[in-house]
Order: C-alpha cells, then sequence, then structure tokens
C-alpha cells in the first residue's frame, strides 16, 4: 500500500528556513494524477494545509504561507519537500505529508505519520 | 477563506451511546466535506468523504449527513476505540479545518 514517511531536522533556529522531505513508497509519484501536500498541527491545535503539489511540479499554497514556502517535487527520488523560511516559534508544529485520496478528490489519504518540529534558539 | 467551526469542543459519551458531532461552514460548500479521526501521537485517519461517504473500513456506526453549511458525524453505539479527536475538513474552495471534537469517555 502505499506508504508516506517524513524526514529532516526536529529543530530549527529561529529566522532559519525549515525543510522536510516526504519520502514515498507503494507508487510512484510521476505516474500523477494526485496532489501531494504538507499539512501541520500545532501541538494541542488543529490541523493547518499549508500547500500541495502536482508530479509535474505545480503548486498551490495557502495563502497565510505564500510568502514564505516552497514546496518541490523530485521524482527520480520517488519524494518530495517543504521549505518554509523565516521561521518563528509560532511555526512549532508536528508537519504532515499526504497524498489526495484519490484524483481530485480534495481530501487525504494516506497521511505520513508526522515529524514534530521545533522552533527554539 | 471558508472558516470551519466544530462543536462542541469536548464530547463526553459513555460507551455503547451515540455521539452527534457537528461541523459548521462560514459559506456553503455544498458536499465538500470530509471527516478524519485522530488518536495521540497519530496522524488523522479518513472517515467520511462527500459529506456521507464512508472510507474504505470504515465501520457502519459510522455515518455522516448534512450539505451546504451544516454537517453532522454520527456515532451510533461508540466502542473503546472511538474515543479520540474528530476533525472536519471542506475541500470546496482551497482545504481548511474545524478546530476539532475531542470525544472521550464519560
Amino acid at each position: 500500500q502505499v506508504q508516506l514517511q517524513e524526514s529532516g531536522p526536529g529543530l530549527v533556529k529561529p529566522l532559519e528556513m525549515l525543510s522536510l522531505t516526504c519520502g514515498v513508497s507503494g507508487t510512484f509519484i510521476s505516474s500523477g494524477g494526485y496532489v501531494w501536500s504538507w499539512i501541520r498541527q500545532h501541538p494541542g491545535k488543529g490541523l493547518e494545509w499549508i500547500g500541495y503539489i502536482y508530479h509535474s511540479g505545480t503548486t498551490s499554497y495557502n495563502a497565510p504561507f505564500k510568502r514564505r514556502v516552497m514546496i518541490s517535487v523530485d521524482t527520480s527520488k520517488n519524494q518530495f519537500s517543504l521549505k518554509l523560511s523565516s521561521v518563528t516559534a509560532a511555526d512549532t508544529a508536528v508537519y504532515f505529508c499526504a497524498r489526495e485520496a484519490s484524483t481530485g478528490a480534495g481530501y487525504f489519504d494516506p497521511w505520513g505519520q508526522g515529524l514534530l518540529v521545533t522552533v527554539s534558539s | 477563506e471558508i472558516v470551519m467551526t466544530q462543536s462542541p469542543a469536548t464530547l463526553s459519551v459513555s460507551p455503547g451511546e451515540r455521539a452527534t458531532l457537528s461541523c459548521r461552514a462560514s459559506q456553503s460548500v455544498s458536499s465538500n466535506l470530509a471527516w478524519y479521526q485522530q488518536k495521540a501521537g497519530q496522524a488523522p485517519r479518513l472517515l467520511m468523504y462527500g459529506a456521507s461517504t464512508r472510507a474504505t473500513g470504515i465501520p457502519a456506526r459510522f455515518s455522516g449527513s448534512g450539505s451546504g453549511t451544516e454537517f453532522t458525524l454520527t456515532i451510533s453505539s461508540l466502542q473503546s476505540e472511538d474515543f479520540a479527536l474528530y476533525y472536519c475538513q471542506q475541500y470546496k474552495n482551497w482545504l481548511s479545518f474545524g478546530g476539532g471534537t475531542k470525544v472521550e469517555i464519560k
């Protein structure tokens, strides 16, 4: 089955860049037809969609993140990545990667297990 | 931006009883609504999409209803594994989630 796994540093300094990768197994991103998303969850809080990317590299970002986010895809490695610049303590959260449940669905299944990223000096 | 509001924030229910969770959208999302279940330390699990269609493997005790701006997730007879957080998500206009409802043991 399709599985996703987030990786990256769990600690980032304020004003630096947060960089995470989502490795995909059980399917190929290059097959197309789905969006691949990043979603975050502040500790003890709700979920916040950050953005998504197609296999082609076309992206869409949630407005609050547009000025400092970039999502990219590397089909040769079957992974996609998140970069969030100028982080502050407010960016401390569990970051999930997820795939659209079906082509054009808009809802997500499966999800990665999540990775806690703490912003602190 | 479509704002999703869930109520109540916490629902205390005894095992075997019915639980009714509400989700309201700030503008119509038609039936473009999904529900997720999340347990501590885990990723959300898709329960429902299209407001009322159960995802693969979801037991029949879970049901969803509503359209437009008002939605309901009902768990007909709570089992021990159902005590968790529940989130709604609209996908009509971009993507946004509700703040969640915690279903706890009474």
